[in-house]
């Protein structure tokens, strides 16, 4: 049963780096059949695409967060992650990572729990 | 520009309700456009995708219809679970997507 898991710190400082890995089980992120997503969700508001990760290390990223981030497969066959950096409260969020199923259409299938992060002095 | 617009925000409704939801995308998605549904405290959960698709397990009452720039997501019969905050998703620029603002369907 496929399943995806976040990780990383619960608070970050202004200005610092964000980081959070995202495991999945289940399946092979190697697979040319997915693309893996980071999602984040301020409180209370919308969702908004991070960025995107194919198994060939090619990365999408939202044009209002490039200059900030970087999303990279793991150095284990079953992680990728995300790094945001120079974060502010702005970037206070629930972040998700999520598989996107390629095929006939495109469509985020699968996704974690979710983990907050907030920044704060 | 592929910003989606819900309408409406915010809708109330009862138990055994028919319900619509509509996306408009500013420039045509053909038919990549997907349908979530979030409850508070959990992860979005796919319902439609390809415009009119059903994901596995997700129950008849939902459905969901259009092309281009106009579609919608109808619960034909509103179910007490049904009460939650849904989302469009256009997929036409993946790699890159864009959700909608989303609609909380209150009771």
């Amino acid at each position: 049963q496929l399943q995806l898991q976040e990780s990383g710190p619960g608070l970050v400082r202004p200005s610092e780096t964000l980081s959070l890995t995202c495991t999945v089980s289940g399946v092979s992120i190697s697979s040319i059949n997915y693309y893996w997503a980071w999602i984040r969700q301020p409180p209370g508001k919308g969702l908004e695409w991070i960025g995107s990760v194919y198994n060939s290390g090619s990365t999408y990223y939202n044009p209002s967060l490039k200059s900030r981030l970087t999303i990279s497969l793991g150095t284990s066959e079953d992680q990728f992650s995300l790094k945001l950096k120079l974060v502010t409260a702005a970037d206070t969020a629930v972040y998700f990572c999520a598989r996107i199923m390629v095929g006939h259409t495109e469509y985020l299938d699968t996704w974690g729990r979710g983990t907050l992060v907030a920044v704060s002095s | 520009d592929f910003q989606l617009t819900q309408s409406p925000s915010s809708l109330s409704a009862s138990v055994g309700d028919r319900v619509t939801i509509t996306c408009r995308a500013g420039q045509t998605i053909t038919h990549y456009l997907n349908w979530y549904q979030q409850k508070p405290g959990k992860a979005p959960k796919l319902l439609i995708h390809g415009a009119s698709n059903l994901e596995n397990g997700v129950p008849s009452r939902f459905s969901g219809s259009g092309s281009g720039t106009e579609f919608t997501l109808t619960i034909s019969s509103l179910q007490p679970e049904d009460f939650a905050t849904y989302f469009c998703q256009q997929s036409y620029s993946t790699p890159g997507i864009t959700f909608g603002q989303g609609t909380r369907l209150e009771i």
